[in-house]
């Protein structure tokens, strides 16, 4: 059982929007940045989003991350195939003095 | 560029400690404010942390792993290695290396690059 919790999969037509969320508590996301990594099927994850909202160079104004409270959220916007990947949040949790991860969201571009 | 290449047994058996290495190229593995990261993935399950190792040998576990866990690094080889000792089935997964950026003060932190990890499997 993942601290953080994210949907198991989502699903959006090429072009269309969708949103992945990632929920925790005051101990994690209520307190400290989230980053977000995309890992494309047979690839090493890749950083998209790093201190809530802020995209690495490279990384397409497509994504994009927000947070509030105790809940985070990636947002993808013209989605391509070549989004299908599985997502993953990530934060650092002072209760459990460890860096936690959430147990990754599927998507699926139909 | 920077990248990094795990290696392993790809088998273990349970009880035994499992060693991997993680070769890094482009920095060295030394260089100031660097930290390196072993995270690990079971089958269908989400991403693990198990430690970290900065550039002046610190090391930092996951507390759930209870002590078994020992990073090291060997900057002749620029090398971040990972003992993990006493493994279950539990250990069976994907073990990726990444760096790990942190700033102290901020509380920023994440992980960039990853390797493509290393599979091992645990069985008695």
């Amino acid at each position: 059982q993942s601290v953080l919790t994210q949907p198991s999969s989502v699903s959006a037509a090429p072009g269309q929007e969708v949103t992945i969320s990632c929920s925790g508590s005051n101990s994690n996301i209520g307190g400290h940045y989230v980053s977000w990594y995309q890992r494309l099927p047979g690839t090493a994850p890749r950083l998209l989003i790093s201190e809530n909202d802020k995209r690495p160079s490279g990384i397409p104004d497509r994504f994009s991350g927000s947070k509030s409270g105790a809940s985070a959220t990636l947002t993808i916007t013209g989605l391509r195939t070549g989004d299908e990947a599985d997502y993953y949040c990530g934060t650092w949790d002072r209760s459990l003095n460890s860096w936690v991860f959430g147990g990754g969201t599927s998507l699926a571009v139909l | 560029q920077l990248q990094l290449h795990e290696a392993g047994p790809g088998l273990a058996k349970t009880s035994e400690t499992l060693s991997l290495t993680c070769n890094v190229f482009g920095i060295s593995i030394t260089s100031n404010n660097y930290y390196w990261s072993w995270i690990r993935q079971p089958p269908g399950k989400g991403l693990e942390w198990i430690g970290t190792i900065d550039y002046e040998g610190r090391t930092y576990y996951n507390p759930s792993l209870r002590g078994r866990p020992t990073l090291s690094f060997d900057t002749s080889k620029n090398q971040i290695s990972l003992e993990l000792a006493s493994v279950t089935a539990a250990g069976t997964g994907l073990y990726f290396c990444a760096r790990m950026f942190y700033d102290g003060i901020s509380g920023v932190g994440w992980f960039d690059p990853w390797g493509q990890g290393t599979l091992v499997t645990v069985s008695s």
